[in-house]
């Protein structure tokens, strides 16, 4: 059960957009329309932003979107905010009642 | 309002034993898969496992399967994560995250504060 692949870190100016990746297999990201999104800002517990791949719990702005294709999963977040300064997490079923996480990314609002 | 608040912080010394709890309100705790997740110092997100507190299902990662032990009491809405011997390697932050319920439950809809537990002799 290795972890979801993502880069470690993204960036973008105030207002323009910045797209995370995340990379796993056709046991995970690939076989299940099952992924999620977490923010976590420093010293806090993680924020659930997008699940089921592109949908968006009530409160999460629409700024934040997700999409998938095969076995990468991305998460873009448009019209950056300095707010929006995070590490951000994918998660994913991989069957069986298992979850694996992705690496983290940290996104820097320049 | 769904909350799950966890235990506080723990110093332990390597070899001992500790029981950290996750205490759920706002909603029907005993319905909701319970799921522990690690972060290392510096680290990212690990998922320990996931355990149902109506009736003590559980799945372990591999990874942490025979390292923890996740129990519940569901008359008191209360998860529980284990350690018979505590490792230096144990330091981490430990989150329990309530798994969502539907037709697509699968994601984490609510996360405790989490506990800190160090290990150091």
């Amino acid at each position: 059960q290795s972890a979801l692949t993502q880069p470690p870190s993204a960036s973008g100016s105030p207002g323009q957009s910045v797209t995370v990746s995340c990379t796993g297999t056709t046991n995970d990201v690939g076989g299940y329309n099952y992924v999620s999104w977490y923010q976590q800002h420093p010293d806090k517990a993680p924020k659930l932003m997008i699940y089921d791949v592109n949908k968006r719990p009530s409160g999460v702005p629409d700024r934040f979107s997700g999409s998938k294709s095969g076995n990468t999963a991305s998460l873009t977040v448009s019209g950056l905010q300095a707010d929006d300064e995070a590490d951000y997490y994918c998660s994913s079923y991989a069957g069986s009642n298992t979850y694996v996480f992705g690496t983290g990314t940290k996104v820097i609002v320049l | 309002e769904v909350q799950l608040v966890q235990s506080g912080a723990e110093v332990k010394k390597p070899g001992e034993s500790l029981k950290i709890s996750c205490k759920g309100s706002g909603y029907s705790f005993f319905h909701y898969w319970i799921t522990w997740v690690r972060q290392m110092p510096g680290k990212g997100l690990e998922w320990m496992g996931i355990f149902y507190p109506n009736d003590s299902d559980m799945k372990y990662n591999p990874s942490f399967q025979g390292q923890v032990t996740f129990s519940g009491d569901k008359s008191i809405n209360t998860a529980y994560l284990q350690w018979n011997s505590l490792k230096a390697s144990d330091t981490a932050i430990y989150y329990c995250v309530r798994r969502a319920v539907g037709d697509s439950p699968f994601y984490f809809d609510s996360w405790g504060q989490g506990t800190l537990v160090t290990v150091s002799s």
